[in-house]
């Protein structure tokens, strides 16, 4: 139990472009989602912490125009990065959260967004 | 805020040998502790968590850790290394509350087994 999925597992675009990477939880709802962005051999950066129905909190520093997330349902969070640039390249993973299991977070396969 | 430090970042060792990797973490109050691996290619998974009681946790795999209350520290621990446990290990803190919690993850650990 607990799977967290997201599509897509990679994706290439040019620059300019904008790229929307799904986060599913399959068998449970998620109370509470979570994007991470990870560089090459360094650790996850939280970017923002979703509730479902509710406007995403981000981190400082990320910005909320730039990396749009919706979470429309309980079951899906999206990230949309907006007119992507090489150095927005990196692995996008999300989390999520479940009422029974607050504290404990599972985490989907990751995206590797490539921006040329 | 909560922060967490992993000292070694790169650890090689031959398979059977014993593993210690070090995490502390500072925060005054009551935290949840994790350790995830990342496998290469793979996503994060849980290895074991601490959230109260019994300050040894054993968790999958043959992984174990101790919180030691004392030191702010949650070290990971395995008696006998396989080639297969080489990937990245985080260490993670996270604050007890009624509603999710964000995470803060420690740099990582390389972990490298060789035969």
């Amino acid at each position: 139990g607990a799977v967290v999925s997201q599509h897509p597992s990679w994706v290439i675009c040019k620059s300019g472009t904008s790229v929307k990477i799904e986060c599913r939880s399959l068998d449970f709802q998620a109370t509470t989602m979570f994007w991470y962005r990870q560089f090459p051999k360094q650790s996850l950066m939280l970017m923002a912490t979703s509730n479902e129905g509710s406007k995403a909190t981000y981190e400082q520093g990320v910005e909320k125009d730039k990396f749009l997330i919706n979470h429309a349902s309980l079951t899906l969070s999206t990230l949309t990065v907006t007119s992507a640039h090489p150095e927005d390249s990196s692995f996008y993973i999300c989390s999520a959260t479940t009422s029974g299991r607050r504290n404990e977070q599972f985490f989907g396969p990751g995206t590797r967004l490539t921006v040329l | 805020a909560q922060s967490v430090s992993q000292h070694n970042h790169h650890v090689i060792l031959s398979e059977a040998a014993s593993l210690e990797l070090g995490c502390n973490y500072s925060y005054g109050g009551t935290v949840n502790l994790f350790w995830y691996v990342q496998y290469p290619g793979q996503h994060l998974q849980l290895l074991l968590k601490y959230f109260s009681g019994d300050p040894l946790v054993k968790g999958i795999k043959g992984f174990e850790a101790e919180f030691i209350k004392s030191k702010f520290s949650f070290n990971l621990r395995k008696p006998s290394v396989q080639w297969s446990d080489t990937a990245e290990y985080f260490c993670a803190v996270n604050l007890p509350r009624g509603t999710a919690s964000k995470l803060t993850f420690g740099t990582g650990t390389r972990l490298q087994v060789t035969l």
